[in-house]
């Protein structure tokens, strides 16, 4: 079974200070993992994600995720912050299902972002 | 390119009817995933067409199924409603051609069950 943990239910920061939110993992196999935001009465929307490579993913909206595979974390980070990044943030790993194929998502409890002036 | 289409985006029923939602992938996209977030349970996968076929299944009962047109449209059925079943359905999309794929979501068909 894999499972993604999101530790913290809020994040404050003020906007222009850089902005972390956290993502760590469990996985039988390699990890393949998302970050989506979701604003409010809307869909999820997708930031980034980590397949191989990298270890420092960017993504849309100036947004980046670190992976780190010793304390398998996937934390989102964004060097200055805006009040319109204010939203829900999921992590999520995906299961690729080598019988049959196909992709499921596993999401963490989501992050709400709160960015003041 | 249009994004994920759902509709409706609400809907009212009571207890016991039933309801179908009807997701419209991304174009050329083969895959549709379906998903339930409650504030309860977060984000629950329910599961996944491809091909007109149901490739995948999460742990929900038999009251929630699905089906897959040739054009990859899908439509989503909850029969017997219960007063739990209220939410946002959300359905993804992707190519369904192999390996890891990034899934895009559709804004959500929000569901309230009296």
């Amino acid at each position: 079974a894999q499972s993604v943990a999101q530790p913290e239910d809020q994040v404050n920061v003020a906007e222009g200070n850089p902005l972390t939110v956290k993502c760590t993992y469990s996985v039988s196999g390699n990890p393949y993992l998302f970050w989506y935001v979701q604003y409010p009465n809307r869909g999820l929307q997708f930031l980034l994600k980590y397949i191989t490579g990298d270890n420092l993913v960017k993504g849309s909206y100036g947004f980046e995720a670190e992976f780190n595979k010793s304390q398998t974390s996937f934390h989102l980070k964004k060097p200055s912050a805006l009040v319109s990044d204010s939203a829900l943030y999921f992590c999520a790993v995906s299961a690729y299902i080598l019988t049959g194929g196909g992709n499921k998502l596993t999401f963490g409890t989501g992050t709400q972002l709160k960015v003041e002036l | 390119k249009a994004g994920v289409t759902q509709t409706p985006r609400y809907l009212i029923k009571t207890r016991g009817q039933q309801v179908t939602l009807s997701c419209s992938p991304i174009s050329g996209h083969r895959s549709v995933s379906w998903y339930q977030q409650t504030p309860g349970q977060g984000l629950q996968f329910l599961f996944e067409y491809f091909s007109e076929t149901q490739r995948n299944k999460g742990n929900f009962p038999g009251r929630f199924s699905g089906r897959q047109f040739s054009n990859s449209r899908s439509e989503m059925n909850v029969s017997t409603l219960e007063l739990g079943d209220s939410a946002l359905y959300l359905c993804a999309s992707s190519f369904g051609q192999g390996g890891v794929e990034t899934q895009y979501f559709g804004p959500g068909t929000r569901l309230l069950v009296l």
